[in-house]
């Protein structure tokens, strides 16, 4: 079955580790995004792709770092300067950039201690 | 409806009963309008969604009304089952490249 696949689910990171988180999707998307959620907010964007070797930042950025060298790959990874990196990461992906149909991960929760 | 900070609000329904949930957006220029669903521990799924050119869209037990001259939204699930208990999003777009999300409500649905 086609889908975005995220892992690990659970992560758990020393303070001032970088950890990578991996998204993978077999949708043939070319558009790619990642999310952060924390307890009762609604999803915020970090960064996006919209072709292989191009991304942008959103919302939040600060602390992250993403790389597309696969159409099918979209890693983030967070650094140590990230401040409150523990939450739910969301990793999501839609046809192009001019397509609303957004597909989403089931999430990694990251909790840095 | 929508609100900002830890607290998400809470709807509670009755099983059998229709749920309405509501959402506030801010831009006024947004074009797409999309309601998700979400589980514990789980991503979004996509429930509906309405563009800006209509005010009403169906689907399976599911209706969103959309209001532009007051820049309101808001979902209907008919016939609450306990399976639709989960924090819903709505989220807007002004362009297709990305999505600005609300804070969520949680649906409740008691026996």
């Amino acid at each position: 079955d086609g889908g975005i696949t995220q892992s690990p689910k659970y992560l758990f990171r020393k303070e001032g580790q970088n950890v990578t988180l991996s998204c993978e999707q077999n949708l043939n998307h070319d558009a790619m995004y990642w999310y952060r959620q924390d307890p009762g907010q609604g999803l915020r964007l970090i960064y996006y792709s919209q072709i292989v070797n191009d991304f942008q930042k959103g919302d939040i950025a600060e602390g992250y770092s993403v790389s597309r060298e696969k159409k099918e790959s979209f890693p983030l990874t967070v650094t140590s300067a990230q401040k409150n990196p523990t939450a739910f990461y969301l990793c999501a992906s839609k046809p192009g950039i001019i397509d609303y149909g957004y597909t989403f991960g089931s999430g990694t929760r990251l909790t840095v201690v | 409806g929508e609100s900002v900070g830890l607290h998400l609000p809470t709807l509670s329904v009755q099983e059998g009963d229709n749920s309405i949930i509501n959402c506030a957006y801010s831009n006024s220029a947004s074009d797409y309008f999309i309601w998700y669903k979400q589980e514990s521990g789980k991503g979004p799924q996509f429930i509906i969604d309405i563009r800006s050119n209509m005010d009403k869209r169906q689907g399976q037990r599911v209706t969103v009304l959309l209001n532009k001259t007051v820049k309101h939204l808001s979902l209907q699930i008919a016939a609450t089952q306990p399976g639709d208990s989960a924090v819903y999003f709505c989220a807007e777009s002004r362009t297709a490249s990305k999505l600005t999300f609300g804070t969520g409500t949680r649906l409740q649905v008691t026996l």
